[in-house]
Formats: structure tokens, sequence, C-alpha cells
């Protein structure tokens, strides 16, 4: 994915807050999408993931929307905690190789 | 401990040498991708493995990187004669198949002096 218009590649956001993090992808075509949290060190860890015939789905203090005519992906983050600080990627799965997109740091105030 | 498993964590080698990286995917994954992520960048597709199937090269950047997966399950990616551009974290994935989220190690991070 890349990142258009939308996109931040730095959010603040205080503790206790919600977070909303944007992404735009480029395939039309894409069906499967997923969210990836990477903190300093660590590979990329899964949170979420969403295919094309949903426009919406809920974990645990997560939700991903997904827009397809506009190609907009979003992650919303409830109650954000410090333990939530590290870059965010979305990720298009292309058959099975993933685009990723720039990424988004979170870092979480106190 | 039922993550991908990649080793070593860390390698610096000097320029010119061969580098062998490796990956224990998820027990019962048989789906294996190897990415690349250089500094400040997204991760870069390198390799697809499925099963029997041939896998698909067509992330490799040069010749000199080849990948293996022996038995459906370990692989080892090597580099050789290595040049500074090489000089990245080389991230492995499993899933189960080719359609479910991909879960990935914590890399090797490798540096070309």
């Amino acid at each position: 994915g890349e990142s258009v218009g939308l996109h931040l590649p730095t959010l603040s956001v205080q503790e206790g807050d919600n977070s909303i993090i944007n992404c735009a992808y480029s395939n039309s075509a894409s069906d499967y999408f997923i969210w990836y949290k990477q903190e300093s060190g660590k590979g990329p860890q899964f949170i979420i993931d969403i295919r094309s015939n949903m426009d919406k789905r809920q974990g645990q203090r997560v939700t991903v929307l997904l827009n397809k005519t506009v190609k907009h992906l979003s992650l919303q983050i409830a109650a954000t905690q410090p333990g939530d600080s590290a870059v965010y990627f979305c990720a298009e799965n292309d058959d099975y190789k993933l685009s990723f997109g720039a990424g988004t740091t979170v870092t979480v105030r106190a | 401990g039922a993550g991908v498993s990649q080793s070593p964590s860390n390698k610096v080698t000097e320029k010119g040498k061969d580098v062998e990286l490796r990956c224990d995917p998820i027990s019962g994954h048989t789906a294996l991708y190897w990415y690349r992520q250089s500094l400040g960048q997204g991760l870069e597709f390198l390799i697809y493995f499925q099963g029997n199937s041939a896998p698909d090269k067509s992330g490799l950047p040069s010749d000199r990187f080849s990948a293996e997966r022996t038995g459906g399950s370990v692989s080892t990616l090597t580099i050789q004669r290595t040049q500074q551009e090489d000089s990245a974290v080389y991230l492995c994935a499993s899933s189960k198949y080719s359609n479910q989220p991909q879960h990935f190690g914590d890399g090797t991070r490798l540096s070309i002096l």
C-alpha cells in the first residue's frame, strides 16, 4: 500500500484517548488486508486483518475499517496505552506477497 | 515458543563474504516468506515457498541471493559475495496457507562492513 493524502508518518496521542491510523492502498483488486505493529528491534506483529467482503472488523481494543470505494483502510485503537507505542503498517495481500505502506509511528504521551 | 524463529539475530561480516540466515517457521505452516527491511524503509518481498511447489523468487534483488526450504520446514537464505547495500534486517514469515495472516520472526540484522 502507499500513502496518499490522509497518511501521517507520525501520530502523538494522549494515554487513554483513541487513536486512528490511516492508510491508502494502491491495488483495487486487493481482497485481503492486514495491520501490523512493529516495536523497535522486533518483527512485525499481526494485529488484525480484513477481507474485501467486509467493511469493518473488531478485535480487542482495535477496529479496522475498509472503504473499497476510495481504497482506504483505517485502524482504530481504543483507550491507547503506553504499550501501543510502535510503528504501525498496513499491508495489502497481492496473491501471497504483502505490500506494505510507509508506516505510522505512534507515540503515546503519559 | 510457537513463533517464527530466526538465527542469528545479528550478523556482522566483511564485504565479499557469504552469509547464511536461518528461519524456523511455525509448526504446521505450509507457506514461508522472506522479506527485507532496510533502514527507514518498508518491507520488501524476496521469496515465497508453498509446500512442494516451485518457489516464487521474483523478489530476489540479484543472483547473489538464493534460498531453500528443506523438508517443507526450515529455510535458509544465502547471500554470496555480500555488498554494503545488502545491510538490512532480513525477516522471515510463515502462514498456515497463502491467504492467511503471515506471522513474522524478529529478523536477522545484517551489517556489511
